[in-house]
């Protein structure tokens, strides 16, 4: 089965500066995505970014950005020039590609990131 | 795009009680989602619907959840009798087949339950 670790509880980041949040996963399979969500106070889920396994190329939205290592399994997400508004909880996720639309998302444990004016 | 839309937004109740939350997914979007988030932990996959079918509910507990989605459209989940350990945020998301892997989920706000 597959599993995501965040192994951050919590981040703090100075306003405009860069901050890197660690993902790990295990799977054994080739083909899948990996998803950053965000989730503020308002609980609700928003996509920050994804990344295909199959593309070597990292995938950046805006001020958002991945470092995608596949062989080391690792998903870290590069937040720069944070904001005020970037502080919630973030969550890493894993989608199998098999099967088509079956597939779930499973998450980790996420991580709290906090802004510092 | 309206969003998804799930009520009650809260909902305290008694252990033993039963209690049911709703989901008004996305317009057109035949995968539906019920996931449960316990507090500092990520969402668990509670079912999977794909239109009125399920396509995944390993990890419902089946002895007191059930979940229905009638015309594919709206789905209620159902907790019977709740128990202490129940006390999570319900979160509901629908997606696209053909753009769930570009787009991934829309979630909705969720439910918090509280069993005291």
């Amino acid at each position: 089965a597959q599993t995501v670790t965040q192994s951050q509880p919590e981040m703090s980041v100075q306003e405009a500066e860069t901050v890197t949040l660690s993902c790990t996963y295990d799977t054994s399979e080739s083909d899948y995505y990996l998803f950053w969500y965000k989730q503020p106070p308002s609980r609700q889920m928003i996509l920050v970014i994804r990344q295909e396994a199959y593309k070597q190329q990292n995938a950046t939205e805006n001020r958002f950005s991945v470092n995608f290592q596949k062989a080391a399994k690792s998903f870290s997400l590069k937040i720069s020039d944070s904001q005020l508004g970037d502080a919630a909880m973030y969550f890493c996720a894993y989608r199998t590609n098999y099967g088509g639309s079956q597939g779930n998302l499973i998450f980790g444990k996420g991580t709290k990131l906090s802004v510092k004016p | 795009e309206a969003g998804v839309a799930q009520s009650p937004r809260y909902k305290i109740i008694e252990k033993r009680q039963s209690v049911a939350f709703w989901c008004n997914p996305i317009s057109g979007h035949a995968t539906l989602y019920w996931y449960q988030q316990i507090l500092g932990q990520g969402p668990k996959l509670l079912i999977q619907f794909q239109n009125n079918g399920v396509v995944d509910d390993s990890q419902l507990p089946k002895d007191r959840f059930s979940a229905e989605r009638l015309k594919g459209v709206d789905s209620t989940l159902k907790i019977q009798p709740a128990k202490l350990e129940d006390s999570a945020v319900y979160l509901c998301a629908s997606s696209l087949i053909e753009t769930i892997s570009r787009h991934g989920y829309t979630f909705g706000s969720g439910t918090r339950l509280t069993v005291v």
